[in-house]
């Protein structure tokens, strides 16, 4: 099956500053690629996503990038802020939404220093 | 729209107790999921189904059965509760076609 790796598990960055977090996947077969924020204590929510025939896709301070080649895709926050700070997570799926679930990495937690 | 909602919010079992997970979505989404969250784990998929009466098993499926009989509501039962299953249960839907899944708040359990 499908395995996702995500990295780093934790970062800190300084408030203003960019933040970039990396997932490898092992399944070529895969072409749906979600992010979703997760605070503490909350539901996941999406934030970005991306499918296999889009190289790069961007939302305001968001942007998330993908290299099939390579089977990597990565986050990008720009411009940090305090509300920012979270457990990111990255994800995987061949057929995209709910059609045959997704499979997820172990999270990042992202922290924003002030 | 309620969207998706689960209960009960919290549940402590005793071990070899059963229990049903309630998850319901009133978006007639055809897509529902159930996946569990451990610590340092990231999500976990257990159980999905794609239309009533269709359903499949994910990564970690043991332990825990599922059905569909409608399109609005689908249930996780644990047949035989066991320390292991300490978690926290979210379920997920989305329209037949769309990637976008939504999660329900969840439902944390604690099996002694």
């Amino acid at each position: 099956g499908e395995n996702v790796e995500q990295h780093p598990s934790t970062l800190s960055v300084q408030e203003g500053d960019s933040a970039v977090i990396k997932c490898t996947y092992s399944d070529s077969a895969s072409n749906y690629f979600p992010w979703y924020k997760q605070e503490l204590g909350k539901r996941p929510q999406l934030i970005i996503d991306i499918r296999s025939n889009v190289g790069e896709k961007k939302d305001q301070r968001i942007a998330v990038t993908l290299n099939k080649t390579a089977k990597h895709f990565s986050l990008h926050i720009t411009e940090t802020q305090p509300e920012d700070s979270a457990v990111y997570f990255c994800a995987a799926s061949k057929r995209g939404g709910g059609a045959d679930g997704l499979t997820f990495g172990k999270g990042t937690h992202l922290i924003i220093q002030p | 729209n309620a969207g998706v909602t689960q209960t009960p919010k919290f549940q402590v079992l005793k071990t070899g107790q059963s229990m049903t997970l309630q998850c319901a979505q009133d978006m007639n989404h055809e897509y529902m999921s159930w996946y569990r969250q451990d610590p340092g784990m990231g999500l976990r998929l257990i159980h999905y189904s794609v239309g009533a009466g269709i359903t499949d098993q994910g990564e970690v499926p043991n332990g825990y059965n599922v059905s569909r009989s409608t399109t609005e509501d689908f249930p996780l039962r644990l047949l035989s509760a066991a320390p292991s299953q300490t978690s926290v249960y979210f379920c997920a839907s989305s329209y037949l076609g769309a990637d976008t899944q939504y999660f329900g708040p969840g439902t944390r359990l604690t099996v002694l």
